[in-house]
């Protein structure tokens, strides 16, 4: 199984804001399959990423993934209110697993 | 409007049965695999099991084998989960999720581009 590995747990910034969070994979995750996901409270995850770098449809151009060997990073490049939440990465280069969470509230 | 939409949860006592329902509408849902991944209150995200789109190829985490079934009725765009020997460690909150495959060395996997907004499933005595 791979264990993904995200950080910081919490990340308090400010609107306008860059953000910057990391998932490192415990080994190789085949073909870049890994995925980030926003989660707001009391509602479902939403698809951010796929791929690594890939926008799903509808997704601001503020949003942007990257990878780097087993380290892989999702950049805000302006937070917006809307922004803060929870953010989940997910790797499928093998039988799904996902990272335990990186929270981003405001400061 | 493309969504997904659960039914189905609520309190069981250990070792009891629940069975979980997702319709599909506005898009093609016989060409999608189709998922149930569970987040555990105040916990993450965590991927229960996965079925393709003929139901003939069906994937489960260890912790929910030979306990859990997953199916699927394309006709009625529709997805189930049949949990039986439930155990409070499976109290959580249920999604239903469209599954986009990945295939590496032959096996598949999957991220998740559509999401219900889930039913909640408590085992407590």
């Amino acid at each position: 199984e791979i264990v993904l590995t995200q950080s910081p747990g919490t990340l308090s910034l400010s609107p306008g804001d860059r953000a910057t969070l990391s998932c490192r994979a415990s080994q190789s995750v085949s073909s870049s399959y890994l995925a980030w996901y926003q989660q707001k409270p009391g509602q479902a995850p939403r698809l951010l990423i796929y791929g690594a770098i890939s926008r799903a449809t509808g997704i601001p151009d503020r949003f942007s993934g990257s990878e780097s060997g087993t380290d892989f990073t999702l950049s805000i490049s302006r937070l917006e209110p809307e922004d803060f939440a929870v953010y989940y990465c997910q790797q499928y280069g093998s039988s799904p697993t996902f990272g335990g969470g990186t929270k981003v509230e405001i400061k | 409007e493309v969504q997904l939409v659960e039914s189905g949860g609520g309190l069981v006592q250990p070792g009891e049965s629940l069975r979980l329902s997702c319709v599909g509408s506005e898009f093609t849902y016989r060409v999608y695999w189709m998922s149930w991944v569970r987040q555990a209150p105040g916990k993450g995200l965590e991927w229960v099991a996965t079925i393709k789109q003929d139901g003939n190829e069906k994937q489960y985490v260890d912790s929910v084998k030979g306990r859990f079934t997953i199916s699927r009725d394309n006709a009625k765009n529709s997805l189930s989960l049949q949990m039986n020997s439930l155990r409070a460690e499976d109290t959580a909150v249920y999604y239903c999720a469209r599954a986009r495959w990945g295939l590496v060395a032959s096996q598949f996997s999957w991220y998740f581009d559509l999401w219900g907004r889930g039913t909640l499933v408590t085992v407590s005595s």
